[in-house]
């Protein structure tokens, strides 16, 4: 299996642009999160589905950032307008509904917004 | 709500062992987990136990889960610098939900 899969891994933007963030979590799996990295705030979980309806969004920082999941294979994560203090690592992460909840992480985009 | 608190960094020495802490606060962990971060990296799966287990063992890795106390601790054997990451750990308390704790930053010394 190939894993988690976001896209891009890197991103530079400036400040104001729409950027879009890609995930496709690994076969079989019905649940996805996305969470966010940064050193001042440690790991955030952000929005996570299960069986591509969007469960809990308190994460979610503000208006800026929604967040879609229109099949089990794919979910996109965009921020409009960006703003600098956005500049984190974005982690895709999957599980499948069992006995454990065992997440399995992408590689994360990595968003610098100037 | 929930919590899960670690210490932010340790330092050792290559050939020792490393024991990482962990406390939580969620009673109602199902499973705990202990994931890995190398720099530039996401996180990986290293180990995860079961709530009813107290002890697990895996090759150079042993976790220890006091329930009582709502401590988990991951014991890294032989530490070696390719040990050197961010140690995470993590508990599920229902739901498909995980708290992650802020995790420890592991340095090896030569």
């Amino acid at each position: 299996d190939a894993g988690v899969i976001q896209s891009p891994r890197h991103e530079v933007t400036e400040m104001g642009q729409e950027v879009t963030l890609r995930c496709k979590p690994i076969s079989g799996h019905n649940s996805l999160f996305w969470y966010r990295q940064t050193m001042m705030r440690g790991l955030e979980l952000l929005i996570y589905f299960n069986n591509n309806v969007p469960i809990d969004d308190s994460g979610m920082p503000e208006d800026r950032f929604s967040a879609k999941m229109p099949n089990a294979s794919f979910s996109t994560l965009k921020i409009q307008p960006s703003e600098p203090r956005d500049s984190a690592v974005y982690f895709c992460a999957s599980s499948f509904d069992g006995r454990e909840e065992t997440q399995y992480f992408g590689p994360g985009t990595r968003l610098l917004v100037l | 709500g929930e919590d899960v608190e670690q210490s932010l960094f340790l330092s050792v020495r290559e050939g020792d062992s490393s024991v990482i802490n962990c406390t939580y606060t969620d009673s109602s962990s199902t499973y705990l987990y202990w994931y890995k971060q190398e720099p530039g990296a996401g996180l990986q799966l290293l180990t995860y136990i079961f709530s009813n287990m107290d002890m697990k063992q895996d090759q150079r890795l042993t976790v220890l889960l006091n329930k009582k106390d709502k401590h988990l601790s991951l014991r890294i054997a032989d530490t070696q610098t390719g040990d050197s990451a961010i140690y995470f750990c993590a508990e599920a308390g229902g739901g498909n939900k995980l708290t992650f704790g802020t995790g420890t930053q592991l340095k090896v010394e030569l």
